[in-house]
């Protein structure tokens, strides 16, 4: 069964940071792009950041740039988002998710996880 | 304000056929493939339709896509009531460096 679980959300205080890990299996984990999305709970889709299949490309929206890390392991079957400098606007259910190809350029996903909830807060 | 321009609500009686629209521009729509998932309440989202109207897998051929210009539809026959749910389309855009977009969704009622 293909699957990503997420892990590492919680609740974190502005300026601090936190590291999003994403567990993947039942699929060859190096053939495909990887992504993080978010949501707020009751609003729309945000795309966070994507990476290709071999780690050498990335990509992030302006709103992370600077801020949040993307990588991956694919000895470990792991993707991992690094989040420096937390907003409270980052608040969000994060998201894993599969790449149809090898690609980050591209906006279909063909598999996710749960989500880990990341709360920002004083 | 989502760069791709969703109906922020649609409805359709049982058995009827729904279309959902998704306006974007040149450097989206226009240039890239358009994808559209399903996210039920409680739930991550589905991928529905990905290249514009291939079905993901599982995905009934109830659920159909198309693209024009820099515009694409997402169209839903014989509607069922666990078609309720939020419809996102989603796209690469060529700006700000590179980006994939979401629309805003559209809550499909059932009636």
């Amino acid at each position: 069964e293909v699957q990503l679980v997420e892990s590492g959300g919680g609740l974190v205080q502005p300026g601090r940071s936190l590291r999003l890990s994403c567990a993947a299996s039942g699929f060859t984990f190096h053939d495909y792009a990887m992504h993080w999305v978010r949501q707020v709970p009751g609003k729309g889709l945000e795309w966070v950041s994507g990476i290709n299949l071999n780690g050498d490309n990335v990509g992030y929206a302006d709103s992370v740039k600077g801020r949040f890390t993307i990588s991956r392991d694919n000895a470990k079957n792991s993707l991992y988002l690094h989040m420096n400098s937390l907003r409270i606007e980052d608040t969000a259910l994060y998201y894993c998710a599969r790449d149809v190809g090898r690609y980050y350029d591209n906006a279909a996903y063909s598999t996710w996880g749960q989500g880990t909830l990341v709360t920002v807060s004083s | 304000q989502s760069v791709l321009t969703q109906p922020p609500s649609a409805s359709g009686t049982l058995g009827q056929r729904v279309t959902i629209s998704c306006s974007g521009s040149s450097s989206n729509i226009g240039r890239h493939t358009v994808n559209w998932y399903q996210q039920l309440p409680g739930t991550a989202p589905r991928l529905l339709i990905y290249y514009n109207n291939q079905r993901a897998s599982g995905v009934p051929d109830r659920f159909s896509g198309s693209k024009s210009g820099t515009s694409a539809s997402l169209a839903i026959s014989g509607l069922q009531s666990e078609d309720e749910a939020d419809y996102y389309c989603a796209v690469w855009d060529d700006s700000l460096n590179g980006r994939a977009v979401f629309g805003g969704g559209t809550q499909l009622t059932v009636l």
